[in-house]
């Protein structure tokens, strides 16, 4: 039982190229959520998604784009990155009442 | 708009102190709230979860509340240890689906 994992854990960008993150969970869970936290800013919410195929806009949604084609996979895209995308990013995971579990992260840099 | 406030930003106590963090929020039509911590570099770790329905959980040495009608939570630390060092955030899981972090407040424990 992994948990909730993201790939890549850190990756070098450059301005305009662009990438995918992926977040997976072996728990079932029905909700996940993407994050992006900067210093002093605590989290902020980019995407979620209540179920396999539906994906609705967090607090901080441009720039990014995401997908949830199967249950245990949400995926969370830049198109055309920018330096202020540099961050670290958190996927999250829960059955949507209960315990909200969280990923180790990835750090991007976008340059 | 739910909103997350967490006071104060920064907080520096000797061992042994009792503390008391707090959390308010804006939107009082909430599922849950969590309390998490940070350790510095490092992804979040689940400390407590309350329910709407609830008033208290307890872990250990921490406490955490919830005054919903009042938008408000507390996480108290008994007995302060410097391994307690570390950032605490504080997520309120609403209707909307929702998960709303606040910006977290730092805390340090003088050896």
């Amino acid at each position: 039982n992994a948990g909730v994992t993201q790939t890549p854990k850190f990756r070098v960008l450059k301005t305009g190229q662009s990438m995918t993150l992926l977040c997976a969970q072996d728990m079932n869970h029905e909700y996940m959520y993407w994050y992006r936290q900067d210093p002093g800013m605590g989290l902020r919410l980019i995407h979620y998604s209540v179920g396999e195929g539906t994906t609705a806009k967090g607090e901080v949604p441009d720039g990014y784009n995401v997908s949830r084609l199967k249950k245990q996979n949400f995926l969370l895209g830049l198109e055309s990155a920018a330096p202020s995308q540099t961050s670290v990013y958190f996927c999250a995971s829960t059955t949507g009442y209960n315990e909200q579990f969280f990923g180790p992260g990835t750090r991007l840099t976008v340059l | 708009k739910q909103e997350v406030t967490q006071i104060p930003a920064a907080l520096s106590v000797p061992e042994g102190e009792n503390l008391v963090l707090n959390c308010s929020f804006t939107d009082s039509a909430i599922y849950n709230l969590q309390w998490f911590r940070q350790d510095p570099g490092k992804g979040l770790t689940s400390l407590l979860l309350i329910q709407s329905s609830q008033r208290e959980q307890t872990s250990g040495r921490l406490n955490a509340s919830l005054d919903k009608s009042s938008g408000r939570s507390t996480l108290y630390i008994a007995a302060s240890q410097p391994g307690d060092s570390a950032t605490y955030l504080c997520a309120v899981s609403g209707r909307d689906d929702k998960i709303i972090f606040g910006k977290g407040t730092r805390l340090h424990i003088l050896p």
